[in-house]
């Protein structure tokens, strides 16, 4: 199974900044990488697939990168509704297998 | 719009059979796969199985022994049963909406379940 290895599990900033989170697979997984957003009492969210593609109704602040192993969100000018868990998830083979996910809180 | 709707006994007892039903709405379950994923309390989510547009299946190795899932097409519902269910089994359980290539994320997703194992 590809494992997949996620930092930092737990990031504190202010609204305005950019903050980055980092995904790493244990093997190649060309550019099939998804980020997800997670929020109480609300549905989990795709916010990009295959890397770098952003999902229909994802804000433009909201970039992904990487290919192969190292994958990268970033999250430009945070805005106070981006508060919230954020997990990666590679799709390229069986099991999909997700990151153990990243608490964005407010500073 | 799009919605998915995981139902189900919230408390099981260890050693007994856990089903669940995922109840859709806004898309076909003949143009779209389906996917049982699982998230214990403080952990990241599991991939559980896929029930896939054209009837088949695709199940995580690690649950297929007690894993399965199947389908009611006119009822617009994707079932999963687990068998010999352990206090480990404890956590989240969500249904998702995949598009049907091979490839595919999980681009909705239902509210979840919580399931507790638990005499």
């Amino acid at each position: 199974d590809v494992q997949m290895t996620q930092s930092p599990s737990y990031l504190a900033a202010s609204p305005g900044e950019s903050v980055s989170i980092s995904c790493k697979a244990s093997k190649s997984i060309n550019t099939y990488l998804a980020w997800y957003q997670e929020k109480p009492g609300k549905t989990n969210k795709l916010l990009i697939y295959s890397g770098s593609t952003l999902q229909s109704g994802t804000p433009s602040r909201f970039s992904g990168s990487g290919s192969g192993t190292d994958f990268t969100l970033t999250i430009r000018s945070l805005e106070p509704e981006d508060f919230a868990v954020y997990y990666c998830q590679q799709h390229n083979e069986y099991p999909l297998t997700f990151g153990s996910g990243t608490k964005l809180e407010i500073k | 719009q799009v919605q998915l709707k995981e139902s189900g006994p919230g408390l099981v007892q260890p050693s007994e059979t856990l089903s669940l039903t995922c109840t859709v709405s806004g898309f076909s379950l003949t143009s779209y796969s389906v996917s049982w994923v699982r998230q214990p309390s403080g952990k990241g989510p599991e991939w559980m199985g896929r029930m896939w547009y054209d009837g088949d299946t695709a199940y995580n190795s690690a649950l297929k022994s007690r894993l399965s899932i199947s389908r009611d097409t006119s009822k617009n519902q994707v079932f999963l049963k687990m068998n010999s269910l352990q206090t480990d089994d404890t956590g989240t359980y969500y249904c998702t909406r995949d598009p049907r290539y091979y490839s595919a994320p999980f681009d909705y997703w239902g509210q979840g379940v919580m399931v507790t194992v638990s005499s």
